[in-house]
This record gives C-alpha cells, sequence and structure tokens, in this order.
C-alpha cells in the first residue's frame, strides 16, 4: 500500500518556467490538499479537494493551479515560477470528517526557483 | 479566520516529560491534531482530540479544553528520536475539512 506519492522529490526552476507536482492516492479518499512549508512558517494550505472534479482555494492559492479528474490524482501546476514559491510542498489525502487519524502526508516535493 | 499559537522551541532531556502547549481561535472547531515531523520528513499523525479532556497514546497523550481554546502533548520518558517538530492543527467545519496549522514547537532531546 503507498498511500500518497509525490513526485519529483527535488527540482530547480528558473525564474518563469512551469511545472507540474505530481500526486497520487491509493486509498480511495476524497479529500485532497495541497500544503507548503516554509521555514518556521508551517504548512500552508494551497488548494484543496473535496472529490473528483470539485477543487477550491486555500489560504495562499496565488500563482498555483489544480485539477482532479480522477480520485487519486491531484497535480499542482506552477505556471510562471517566482523565488517566493522556493518551499517543500506536501500533498495530503483524508477519508473525511468521519476520520480521526487525520490525514496522510506524501514525503514532499523540495523546490527552489533560482 | 484561524490563529494557532504553539511555542518556537522547547529543550528536555532523555528520560524527561515535556509538555507542548497550542492556543488557537477558530470558528467552527472540528478536531484537534497533533502532528510529529522530523527534519527533512513528511509530518505524521499523533494524536485527535474533538471532546475536551485527555487522550493517551503509549508514551503520547493529548488534551483539549474547546472553551479555553486549549490543547498539549505531552511526551513521556524521552528519548532521543523524539527530537523533532510538532505541529498543532486545527480542523474547521467547511473549507473541505482542511487542517490549518501551527508553526511548529522544534523539540530538543538531550541526553
Amino acid at each position: 500500500n503507498a498511500g500518497v506519492t509525490q513526485t519529483p522529490k527535488f527540482r530547480i526552476l528558473k525564474i518563469g518556467q512551469s511545472m507540474t507536482l505530481q500526486c497520487t492516492q491509493d486509498m480511495n479518499h476524497n479529500y485532497m490538499y495541497w500544503y507548503r512549508q516554509d521555514p518556521g512558517m508551517g504548512l500552508k494550505l494551497i488548494y484543496y479537494s473535496v472529490g473528483a472534479g470539485i477543487t477550491d482555494k486555500g489560504e495562499v492559492p496565488n500563482g498555483y493551479n489544480v485539477s482532479r479528474s480522477t480520485t487519486e490524482d491531484f497535480p499542482l501546476r506552477l505556471e510562471l515560477a517566482a523565488p517566493s514559491q522556493t518551499s517543500v510542498y506536501f500533498c495530503a489525502s483524508g477519508a473525511g470528517v468521519e476520520i480521526d487519524y487525520g490525514y496522510t502526508f506524501g514525503s514532499g516535493t523540495r523546490l527552489t526557483v533560482v | 479566520g484561524q490563529n494557532i499559537d504553539q511555542p518556537t522551541e522547547m529543550t528536555a532531556t532523555e528520560g524527561a516529560i515535556v509538555q507542548i502547549n497550542c492556543t488557537y481561535q477558530t470558528s467552527g472547531f472540528n478536531g484537534l491534531f497533533w502532528y510529529q515531523q522530523h527534519a527533512g520528513e513528511a509530518p505524521t499523525f499523533l494524536s485527535y482530540n474533538v471532546l475536551d479532556g485527555l487522550e493517551e497514546k503509549g508514551r503520547f497523550s493529548s488534551f483539549l479544553s474547546r472553551s479555553k481554546g486549549y490543547s498539549y502533548l505531552l511526551l513521556k520518558e524521552l528519548q532521543m528520536k523524539d527530537s523533532a517538530s510538532y505541529l498543532c492543527a486545527v480542523r474547521e467545519f467547511g473549507a473541505g475539512t482542511a487542517l490549518i496549522f501551527g508553526k511548529g514547537t522544534t523539540l530538543s532531546v538531550s541526553s
């Protein structure tokens, strides 16, 4: 059981480039989330999805886009990379409010924009 | 909006007990979570409280007082491997039940 899989693990982008961070879960969870974590700042919610075809903005959505065409996949798109997007990105999934074990996180993508 | 506060850093020695506090302000409380995060790794789930009181899981316990907007994580019989960041997170109704995280408390355990 793989849980939540994120690719790539590391990436260096030049300013203005674009990329897609991949996230796949095999737990049949409806809820999926993208967070970014900057040093000393905790995790900030970028986007979330409550099911296939449904996405919504979180606290820091500017500069990012998402899609949810299947239950399993929730990719995060950076269109014009900026140095402020240098961060560690975590994808997470959950089964919903009836479950008390929280959410499962992927291993993260460490992105540097230069 | 939400406001979650926890101490930035704490230190303790092996075998000791440490309590990490978390205070929060939220409009639609639907649970409080504690996560452990070792350097360079993903957060891992430790505990969950939705009702007032103490939840115990081995060496780790978590307490919640909803009326005071307060929680703590209690770690007993500290081990070197407990050196990590501890993240307090609140879940609210709505917003896809997303967790809102505090900035985390970095715990250093020394021998």
